[in-house]
């Protein structure tokens, strides 16, 4: 089955830089690569996802860039700021005909002081 | 568009009674639903997927006759928790898409159940 591995668990960063996380997936076969944000006590709520068919997509301060040959892809959150501490998981799944399984990272657990 | 409601957010029960937790889609049908179990500090898995008008299909390693799944409607699953016990406590999630598939729609959660078995 699919395996994700999310880098790094941890991240801190300053308000205002910039935040990088990274999942590789094992299967081949996965086309879907959603990013959630889960803020304690909640559900994950959907940021940003992107289809096999695309290299990359940007909404507003976060971006996400999938590397299909390296099966990889990253999740990028430009100019942070403190209400963007919260943990985030990578997933991945084959969509197209029914519904496909999530298999989720291991999740980061972002902190941005001010 | 697209919301998952979940009830109840939260539940406290005694240990060796039952619980059931409800998954709503909002604004579309969802033929298939999906729970997940999330313990403190760890990330989401996948318990068992939920059909409409059919059994569930469940994840390896997890007891069908302790985590009951109806799926009765279009918008409805209930996972019900049997005789639960102190390890049951967990943080339980569902899931739906009105995209079968994700092509345009990818997955909503509802705001999930907070289960303590005391």
């Amino acid at each position: 089955g699919e395996n994700v591995e999310q880098h790094p668990s941890t991240l801190s960063v300053q308000e205002g830089d910039s935040a990088v996380i990274k999942c590789t997936y094992s299967d081949s076969a996965s086309n879907y690569f959603p990013w959630y944000k889960q803020e304690l006590g909640k559900g994950p709520q959907l940021i940003i996802d992107i289809r096999s068919n695309v290299g990359e997509k940007k909404d507003q301060r976060i971006a996400v860039t999938l590397n299909k040959t390296a099966k990889h892809f990253s999740l990028h959150i430009t100019e942070t700021q403190p209400e963007d501490s919260a943990v985030y998981f990578c997933a991945a799944s084959i969509g197209g005909t029914s519904y496909g399984k999530l298999t989720f990272g291991q999740g980061t657990i972002l902190t941005v002081h001010p | 568009g697209a919301v998952v409601s979940q009830h109840p957010s939260w539940v406290i029960c005694k240990s060796g009674t039952s619980v059931k937790i409800e998954c709503r889609s909002l604004d579309f049908q969802a033929t298939t639903m999906f729970w997940y179990r999330q313990f403190p500090k760890q990330s989401l898995m996948l318990m068992a997927t939920s059909n409409e008008g059919s059994k569930a299909t469940y994840e390896q390693g997890v007891e069908k006759d302790k985590f009951l799944i109806n799926h009765a409607s279009l918008t409805l699953s209930t996972l019900t928790v049997t005789s639960a016990h102190p390890e049951d406590s967990s943080f339980y999630i569902c899931s739906a898409s009105p995209d079968r598939a994700l092509a345009n729609y990818g997955y909503t959660f509802g705001s999930g159940t907070r289960l303590t078995v005391v």
